[in-house]
């Protein structure tokens, strides 16, 4: 049963504190997304890969960081230094930078 | 820069209804067109794509038409459902990297 998993679905963490979020792809794909949706609003990007080993910034990179050390998996780390974590957050998979992109079910993060 | 302009929502329509979303935008070159659709607290679903002028990309009864001389990307559908109330998202692609150009979205609600 190929996909895209992120997990865990709900986060909470307190203000100060690191967190990384899960994104896991079955479907042998070579590029790997990460959005950010805030209320009411459109995805904004804040990291892409489209090889292992390579990552580059997206529009909203500041506070943020990633690794792609497997093909497989792309996990985020938001930092203390995000003033406005809180959103729900998208990791997205396609098999090249230039064809469609599928979305994993999403986390929410809460940061208090 | 790259944008996407949809129409405000929320769209209410009746059961059985005509549907249009209107979708325009600028990107520079020839941009593979999207349209995604987001129901409450999931990820985003691939609805169609169209990837070259006058393409028609289909499915679920749901139509878009790739109109290079106006630069829109309409979504029609000719009778909603009641399990259509989502929000919808047009999405032009950069083709050097792989980024999709979100715009606020459009709820439709349907009533039965």
């Amino acid at each position: 049963d190929g996909g895209i998993t992120q997990s865990p679905k709900y986060l909470f963490r307190k203000e100060g504190q690191n967190v990384t979020l899960s994104c896991e792809q079955n479907l042998n794909h070579d590029a790997m997304y990460w959005y950010r949706q805030d209320p009411g609003q459109g995805l904004r990007l804040i990291y892409y890969s489209q090889i292992v080993n390579d990552f580059q910034k997206g529009d909203i990179a500041e506070g943020y960081s990633v690794s792609r050390e497997k093909k497989e998996s792309f996990p985020l780390t938001v930092t203390s230094a995000q003033k406005n974590p809180t959103a729900f957050y998208l990791c997205a998979s396609s098999r090249t930078g230039a064809n469609e992109q599928y979305f994993g079910p999403g986390t929410r993060l809460t940061v208090t | 820069g790259n944008s996407v302009t949809q129409m405000e929502g929320p769209v209410t329509l009746s059961e059985e209804a005509f549907l249009t979303i209107n979708c325009t935008y600028t990107a520079t070159g020839y941009p593979s067109l999207f349209w995604y659709v987001q129901y409450p607290g999931e990820g985003l679903q691939l609805l169609l794509k169209a990837t070259k002028a006058d393409d028609k990309g289909s499915n679920k009864g749901f139509e878009a038409t790739y109109r290079k001389e106006t630069t829109s990307f309409h979504l029609e559908k000719g009778s909603v459902q009641v399990s259509d109330s989502a929000v919808y998202f047009c999405a032009p692609q950069e083709s050097n990297t792989g980024k999709l150009i979100f715009g606020q979205g459009t709820t439709l609600q349907v009533k039965p």
